[in-house]
């Protein structure tokens, strides 16, 4: 099966700088990769998502690229506000099936 | 306004004792999940049903059991042999389709603690 592995686990950045989370994942069908932030006490919410036809994209502040031969997609967010701090999950998917596999996830901590 | 309800958000239980987790759903989303989330160990898959009366084992399903009577819920029990079930549990759904990349939404989740 898929295996999906996300580093670092825990980030710290000063208000402002940029952040970068790094996932890997193992099957060469997975074609949808989502990110997915999670604030404390709450379920994961979809933040951005590229499908393998597509190296990168943006929106706003985030960006998400994709290396499909090296089988690697990273996060990138700049200009980073204390309301950023929060779990980041990536994962990985073959659209249109239902099992989704995600990372271990990365702690985001943004300091003022 | 649509979307995933889980309770109760905080649940206490005797080792030994059966529990069932509630999800429902009014986005009228086919399939649904169950996740477990540990600390750092990120997601980690239950049960899946892609459509009413069908469900399927996901990666740590030894323990739970699961139902799909109704489209919008999809109650998670987890039994007396499942080991340390004091956790986070999240429920999501999804509309899939060949055509229709696979988001996930997710409800508030449910933090269960086994006393």
């Amino acid at each position: 099966g898929e295996n999906v592995e996300q580093h670092p686990s825990t980030l710290s950045v000063q208000e402002g700088d940029s952040a970068v989370i790094k996932c890997t994942y193992s099957d060469s069908a997975s074609n949808y990769f989502p990110w997915y932030k999670q604030e404390l006490g709450k379920g994961p919410q979809l933040i951005i998502d590229i499908r393998s036809n597509v190296g990168e994209k943006k929106d706003q502040r985030i960006a998400v690229t994709l290396n499909k031969t090296a089988k690697h997609f990273s996060l990138h967010i700049t200009e980073t506000q204390p309301e950023d701090s929060a779990v980041y999950f990536c994962a990985a998917s073959i659209g249109g099936y239902q099992k989704v596999t995600f990372g271990t996830g990365t702690k985001l901590q943004v300091i003022p | 306004d649509g979307g995933i309800t889980q309770s109760p958000k905080y649940l206490f239980r005797k080792e030994g004792q059966n529990v069932t987790l509630s999800c429902e759903q009014n986005l009228n989303h086919d399939a649904m999940y169950w996740y477990r989330q540990d600390p750092g160990q990120g997601l980690r898959l239950i049960y899946y049903s892609q459509i009413v009366n069908d469900f399927q084992k996901g990666d740590i399903a030894e323990g739970y059991s699961v139902s799909r009577e109704k489209k919008e819920s999809f109650p998670l029990t987890g039994t007396s042999a499942q080991k340390n079930p004091t956790a986070f549990y999240l429920c999501a759904s999804s509309q899939p389709g060949l055509a229709v990349y696979n988001e996930q939404f997710f409800g508030p989740g449910t933090r269960l603690t086994v006393l």
